[in-house]
């Protein structure tokens, strides 16, 4: 079946990067998606990586994927007090329904 | 600008009412779902529906029913609410194509007193 593990938080300073990982189960998983929810609001999605692809890169973030290890990080550069938020990997089965799995969510602190 | 609608921001309840959460999406999405977060946990699908009068179980699927009359719409039905279904309820949408982004309604914050 399919689990999505995250860590539950993170803290860091502004300026620094983030990396936020996560591991997932299913290795029939197609694509593996990174949410961003901010406070109060629904889940936009930030940038997504098809599963035979190791590495996707826009701006900011750096999204890495080991498929060996079923290992996905999202990587963010010069984080700012902006990119606070709570931070979901998903991963999509092939089939059908197009079924996405969501991870417990990272809460991302940028201390000032 | 795409758009997914949720009725209702903020729901209070008692416990034992029927309670309906509507969502109306504007993309012309044939796949519709309806999750529950609770901190920890993330998002748990409830239900989901692939087209019109169509629905599947997610992975949590008691105590809750779902309709799809019409496809943009669609609506979670607490048939007897209760203590433990107080949770924030997200519905998304999504095109059938595969890989496609789902898009997020706002939310509704369920408290069954």
């Amino acid at each position: 079946g399919e689990d999505v593990e995250q860590s539950l938080f993170l803290s860091v300073r502004e300026g620094d990067s983030s990396v936020i990982n996560c591991t997932y189960t299913d290795s029939s998983s197609t694509y593996l998606y990174w949410y961003k929810q901010e406070p109060g609001a629904g889940l936009q999605l930030l940038t997504y990586i098809f599963s035979n692809m190791d590495m996707k890169q826009d701006q900011r973030l750096t999204v890495l994927l080991n498929k060996k290890d079923k290992h996905l990080s999202l990587r963010i550069a010069d984080t700012q007090t902006g990119d606070s938020a709570i931070y979901f990997c998903a991963e999509s089965m092939p089939g059908g329904y197009q079924k996405v799995t969501f991870g417990t969510g990272t809460k991302l602190q940028v201390i000032p | 600008d795409v758009k997914v609608t949720q009725s209702s921001r903020y729901l209070v309840k008692r416990t034992g009412e029927k309670v309906f959460l509507e969502c109306v999406q504007d993309m012309d999405h044939e796949n519709m779902f309806w999750y529950r977060q609770d901190p920890g946990l993330g998002l748990r699908l409830i239900y989901f529906s692939y087209d019109v009068k169509m629905k599947e179980k997610g992975d949590i699927p008691e105590g809750y029913s779902v309709s799809r009359e019409k496809k943009e719409r669609f609506s979670l039905i607490l048939e007897s609410a209760s203590t433990n279904q107080t949770s924030m309820y997200l519905c998304a949408s999504r095109d059938r194509d595969v890989g496609t982004e789902a898009f997020f309604g706002q939310g509704t914050r369920l408290t069954v007193v």
